[in-house]
């Protein structure tokens, strides 16, 4: 997994396994976190979101959990297939999802193999 | 709509020049932030306007960067004079609302020699 503020981890999976990107989130009062995909060349794509009050949010293919007690989250990508090889950023916000007030992670890169 | 739009791609440039990055944000967006991408430091928001006004340059990193929105469907970024150490990949993003999502260019990839 990945630490806001550190080295770029690679995480290496099975296409059709699922995969699971984690995160530390560094500051305890952010109340909104976002996960980003990015692949190569390309610009940030929002994948799913979680405001503070929620611990889990499903959407297609992809869960993302939080555990405010630890500071953790997690991406969870089911059925992992070539397409979803890239960069994964978690970024956290206090007050919102505003790409102003937002601190991104360095970041995993997901390799899906054959 | 097309998404940001981004130009030039790409940029190589000798120390000392000046370098102008654009942006062309999506119609009906109100909030616009650019961003710089390296492996050592990952993405920083460098500055961010809202309807066309600059409300937070605490991201530039020195007086050589400098940024502007004449109009709410175009933004310059300019490194004056550039350095090596401004490689790195700058981004525009754009959004609705400043609290909204935000949609990201391809982004412009500069070195500097």
């Amino acid at each position: 997994g990945e630490s806001v503020g550190l080295h770029l981890p690679t995480l290496s999976v099975q296409e059709g396994d699922n995969s699971i990107i984690n995160c530390a989130y560094s500051n305890s009062a952010s109340d909104y976190f976002i996960w980003y995909k990015q692949e190569s060349g390309k610009g940030p794509q929002f994948i799913i979101d979680i405001r503070s009050n929620m611990d889990k949010r499903q959407g297609q293919r992809v869960t993302v959990l939080l555990n405010k007690t630890v500071k953790h989250l997690s991406l969870q990508i089911a059925a992992t297939q070539p397409g979803d090889s890239a960069v994964y950023f978690c970024a956290e916000n206090i007050g919102g999802g505003g790409a102003d007030g937002l601190t991104f992670g360095k970041g995993t890169h997901l390799i899906i193999q054959p | 709509d097309a998404g940001v739009i981004q130009s030039p791609r790409h940029e190589v440039t000798e120390m000392g020049q000046e370098v102008t990055l654009r942006c062309k944000p999506i119609s009906g967006h109100n909030s616009l932030f650019w961003y710089r991408q390296t492996m050592m430091r990952g993405l920083e928001l460098l500055i961010y306007f809202n309807n066309n006004v600059p409300i937070d340059d605490s991201g530039m990193p020195e007086d050589r960067f400098s940024a502007k929105m004449p109009n709410a469907s175009f933004s310059t970024l300019k490194i004056q004079p550039s350095e090596p150490r401004d490689s790195a990949v700058y981004f525009c993003a754009s959004s609705v609302l400043k609290d909204s999502e935000a949609f990201f260019g391809q982004g412009t990839r500069l070195t500097v020699v």
